[in-house]
């Protein structure tokens, strides 16, 4: 199956500050990648996708970019704020039939 | 995106013993997969139930441990067969609705095997 990374596990930014987070994919078959964020103890929730024909989607102060020669893929959150501290994980499928998640990124937004 | 019930939402069971869980949609969904996340770690994709016929594993899953049924677009069941301990985790339910569509998550089962 594919196999995602993600970098870094872990994040600490300030608020107002922006975060980061990137992923790398090994399957070039892989065309449509989402990102979820996960708070404690609940399911895993989309924040933004983007399928492998866009190079870049952006929804308010979140921003995903794709580069589909290189195999990456990062989440770009501007103006962070408090409740965007939770888990993020990246995934990658290959046409919606089977779904490979990234090991996740605990980000910590400091008031 | 659809609503996923899930059940049960944790349980403690015996080692050798075997639980169930269920997933309902609210709505007709195209693919549904089953998942294992241990607390604090990334989800690992266990198998594709597909309807009316046997669920496609990923690696280092089996059939005899974990069997799945999915006898219609809405329903699915996993059942975690002769647990042991290891099996501790929690697992969750998903479905989309066609290619390149989100996938969407039931609220998990805790399962603790002691």
């Amino acid at each position: 199956g594919e196999n995602v990374e993600q970098h870094p596990s872990t994040l600490s930014v300030q608020e107002g500050d922006s975060a980061v987070i990137k992923c790398t994919y090994s399957d070039s078959a892989s065309n449509y990648f989402p990102w979820y964020k996960q708070e404690l103890g609940k399911r895993p929730q989309l924040i933004i996708d983007i399928r492998s024909n866009v190079g870049e989607k952006k929804d308010q102060r979140i921003a995903v970019t794709l580069n589909k020669t290189a195999k990456h893929f990062s989440l770009h959150i501007t103006e962070t704020q408090p409740e965007d501290s939770a888990v993020y994980f990246c995934a990658a499928s290959i046409q919606g039939n089977q779904f490979y998640f990234g090991t996740g990124t605990s980000l910590t937004v400091i008031p | 995106s659809a609503v996923i019930s899930q059940k049960p939402s944790r349980d403690i069971c015996q080692r050798g013993t075997s639980l169930t869980i269920q997933c309902q949609v609210d709505s007709q969904v195209t693919m549904m997969f089953w998942y294992r996340q241990q607390p604090g770690q990334s989800l690992t994709l266990i198998a594709t139930a597909n309807q009316g016929s046997e669920a496609t594993y990923e690696s280092g899953f089996v059939i005899d441990k974990f069997p799945i049924s999915r006898p219609n677009l809405t329903f699915s069941t996993l059942t975690v067969s002769n647990m042991s301990p290891e099996d501790s985790s929690i697992y969750l339910c998903s479905g989309n609705r066609g290619p390149n569509t989100e996938a969407f998550f039931g609220q998990g089962t805790r399962l603790t095997v002691v």
